[in-house]
């Protein structure tokens, strides 16, 4: 069972322009919402993360929007740039779950010049 | 800090070898996952570590796999006797009493 599901699986976007990667979950015992950063040839890293009190969270040009009832998140990039090229996986993590993360399966995002 | 360290980086082995991959977390940090990535499925947890005591080993898919922590500096998993599709880049990560994970660099395992 796939619990958190993401989409596109890949995704072209114009320099300057906004990338937006949608995330959805079906377990309301979730309460962390990281999204990770991998380029090729390293391991993942932590972008920027929410929690269901709020609603938003902007981090420069990244932004997470978070819609609790609808049980989804998203990451949107702002002026995208051919750096922001990467996988980016969204995740979640359950109260009292030691840390244990249940990632998406990722979006390859290429930003072209 | 070094940050996570995994050894070795890349690993080619026939099937039916033994193959031991190596993760030396954060200093200090007393969570320790190790992951598994491959195309089809992405990044599947395998089993974690709390202050070297294993607490969750459901995600090992088979008795093949193991994993071990001896100490508070040092891990394992080892696959035996390693199959082709077990092919997949490796990744352990750590964290201390927050909830971001620093992952390591990978191990890329080609098994023929």
């Amino acid at each position: 069972q796939q619990q958190v599901k993401q989409s596109p699986q890949s995704l072209i976007v114009q320099k300057g322009g906004i990338s937006i990667i949608n995330c959805a979950y079906e377990n309301t015992a979730f309460d962390y919402f990281p999204w990770y950063q991998q380029f090729p040839g390293k391991g993942p890293a932590l972008l920027i993360a929410i929690r269901p009190d709020v609603s938003e969270k902007k981090e420069g040009r990244f932004t997470i929007s978070f819609n609790k009832s609808a049980k989804q998140f998203s990451l949107h990039i702002m002026d995208s740039q051919p750096g922001d090229s990467a996988t980016y996986f969204c995740a979640a993590q359950g109260v009292g779950s030691n840390y244990k993360l249940t990632f998406g399966k990722g979006t390859l995002l290429t930003v072209n010049p | 800090d070094a940050g996570v360290i995994q050894s070795p980086r890349h690993e080619v082995t026939e099937m039916g070898q033994e193959v031991t991959l190596r993760c030396k977390p954060i200093s200090g940090h007393d969570y320790l996952f190790w992951y598994r990535q491959t195309m089809m499925r992405g990044l599947e947890l395998l089993i974690y570590f709390n202050n070297n005591v294993p607490i969750d080993d459901s995600g090992m898919p088979e008795d093949r796999f193991s994993a071990k922590m001896p100490n508070a500096s040092f891990s394992t998993l080892k696959i035996q006797p390693s199959e082709p599709r077990d092919s997949a880049v490796y990744f352990c990560a750590s964290t201390w009493g927050t909830d971001t994970q620093y992952f390591g660099p990978g191990t890329r395992l080609t098994v023929l």
